[in-house]
C-alpha cells in the first residue's frame, strides 16, 4: 500500500521568511513518482514538480526548491522569500505502478504581511 | 490557464435532483480523471479514463455516473446524491494514465446537496 504524510496541517509566516513543507512517503514499488501541487483559493491544484525515484538531485525553480531523499522517503518543498501570493494549500503526491496517484492531506500555508 | 474547464463552478442540488457535471480539457491528453476533495480529507480518485475507456472505479456509488463521450470531454452524472456527497469535485487530465505524467487539474464544481 502507498501513504503520504504531511505531518503539517497548517504553516503561518511571515513574508520573506524561508519555509520548508514536509512530506514523507511510502511505497513497495522500486520506480515510482513523487509530485507537488499547489491549491489556491480558486481551487484547481496546479502542478509544481514531478521528481522520479532514480533521481535524488535537488531542484531549484526560482524561489522553490525540493529535496528528495530516499534514505528517509522524503521529498520535502522550501519556499525561499515566501510571498503573500504563495498562500495556499500544497499537496504531495505519489504514484506508483498503476494509474493512482496517493495524494497527502495537504499543507495550508499562510504568509503574512 | 484554461487548459480543462469546468462547469458549473457552483451547484446546488436537492436530493432528488439529477444534475451533470461538464469537465473539457484542450491540451489533446488521453486520460481524464474524476476527483472528489472533502474537507479535512485526502483526495479521493473516483473514476479513470484512458482513450474514452474506463481503467479506473475507485469503489464509487453508483448514484455517480461517469460518461467519457471523447478523450475531451468527461461527464459526472449525479441522481439521488446525499448531503455527505457535498464536496468539491476535480477533473484532471493527462497525457496517459502512467504515473509518470502530470496531472492538469480544472478549478473544480463547488457541490452542495440539500
Amino acid at each position: 500500500a502507498q501513504k503520504v504524510t504531511q505531518a503539517q496541517t497548517e504553516i503561518s509566516v511571515v513574508e520573506k521568511e524561508d519555509v520548508t513543507l514536509d512530506c514523507v512517503y511510502e511505497t513497495r514499488d522500486t520506480t515510482y513518482y513523487l509530485f507537488w501541487y499547489k491549491q489556491p483559493p480558486s481551487g484547481e491544484l496546479v502542478f509544481l514538480i514531478r521528481r522520479n525515484s532514480f533521481d535524488e538531485q535537488n531542484e531549484i525553480s526560482g524561489r522553490y526548491s525540493w529535496n528528495f531523499q530516499k534514505s528517509t522517503s522524503s521529498f520535502n518543498f522550501t519556499i525561499t522569500a515566501s510571498q503573500v501570493v504563495d498562500s495556499a494549500v500544497y499537496f504531495c503526491a505519489l504514484g506508483g505502478g498503476g494509474n493512482k496517484l496517493t495524494f497527502g492531506t495537504g499543507t495550508q500555508l499562510k504568509v503574512e504581511l | 490557464e484554461t487548459g480543462v474547464t469546468q462547469t458549473p463552478r457552483h451547484l446546488v442540488m436537492g436530493m432528488t435532483n439529477k444534475k451533470s457535471l461538464k469537465c473539457e480539457q484542450h491540451l489533446g491528453h488521453n486520460a481524464m480523471y474524476w476527483y472528489k476533495q472533502s474537507a479535512k480529507k485526502p483526495l479521493e480518485l473516483m473514476f479513470v479514463y484512458s482513450l474514452e475507456e474506463r481503467v479506473e472505479n475507485n469503489s464509487v456509488p453508483s448514484r455517480f455516473s461517469p460518461e467519457c463521450p471523447n478523450s475531451s470531454h468527461l461527464f459526472l452524472h449525479l441522481h439521488t446524491l446525499q448531503p455527505e456527497d457535498s464536496a468539491l469535485y476535480l477533473c484532471a487530465s493527462s497525457q496517459g494514465t502512467a504515473n509518470r505524467y502530470e496531472q492538469y487539474f480544472g478549478p473544480g464544481t463547488r457541490l452542495t446537496v440539500t
